[in-house]
């Protein structure tokens, strides 16, 4: 079973509709990570969590929240969808005791379409 | 100026060909590298990692760090068709530059395919 699981795959969406996008991790990390990524924009980060308690927004927050449920569960929602929050979306988990960085694992993504 | 930069391609090359991909950054807090594949509708995988300036080799695949130059290389030898993929490029602040080793920069991707 994959270790960062994230739950639709693929979703379509009206704009306005309150969208969530789930991730469960079995790797025991304590931090997760929501980015999208876009075709000539790269990874880029929208919440961060350090634990269950610990929630930052990353770099483009604006539009999105997120609900830590436990330890192994991160999700994203979109409260009303928009046309240009059309991506894929990544989850990804961390363990900062692993010594050298913070390697980064990720899920295999939810492609979101909002029309 | 960015704080890294990564040539997107296309890049295509026959099968057998030594690849080099490579990523600039402005940023000399960085202080761990590393190279991330990403096939096609799948998350991004760790390929490898460095720290500091040097080498590492790892089967086929060679990464490379020049902190003087502020310049990182991935080198793939004897390509293959399997090796086609989107390769991120990703950096991050270490623990004695006191930066939040949380936070990976990542580059836009190179998109490489190997053609048999």
């Amino acid at each position: 079973d994959a270790d960062v699981t994230q739950t639709p795959r693929n979703r379509i969406t009206k704009t306005g509709k309150r969208i969530m996008l789930e991730c469960s991790q079995t790797k025991g990390h304590d931090r997760m990570y929501w980015y999208r990524q876009d075709p000539g924009l790269g990874l880029r980060l929208i919440y961060y969590s350090f634990d269950v308690k610990d929630i930052n927004k990353g770099e483009i927050s604006d539009g999105y929240s997120v609900s830590r449920q436990a330890q192994a569960k991160f999700s994203l929602s979109l409260e009303s969808a928009i046309p240009n929050q059309t991506a894929l979306y990544f989850c990804a988990t961390s363990d900062p005791g692993q010594g050298f960085t913070d390697t980064q694992y990720f899920g295999p993504g939810t492609r979101l379409t909002v029309l | 100026q960015k704080e890294v930069e990564q040539d997107p391609g296309p890049l295509s090359v026959p099968e057998g060909a030594i690849v080099s991909l490579n990523c600039t950054y402005s940023n000399s807090a960085f202080q761990y590298f590393m190279w991330y594949r990403q096939y096609s509708r799948k998350g991004p995988e760790l390929l490898m990692y460095t720290y500091s300036s040097g080498n590492k080799e790892d089967g086929r695949f060679t990464a490379q760090v020049d902190k003087s130059s502020k310049y990182i290389s991935l080198f793939i030898r004897d390509s293959q068709p399997s090796d086609s993929a989107t390769y991120l490029c990703a950096m991050s602040p270490g623990h004695n530059s006191g930066g939040s080793n949380y936070k990976l920069t990542f580059g836009k991707g190179t998109l490489l395919t190997v053609n048999p």
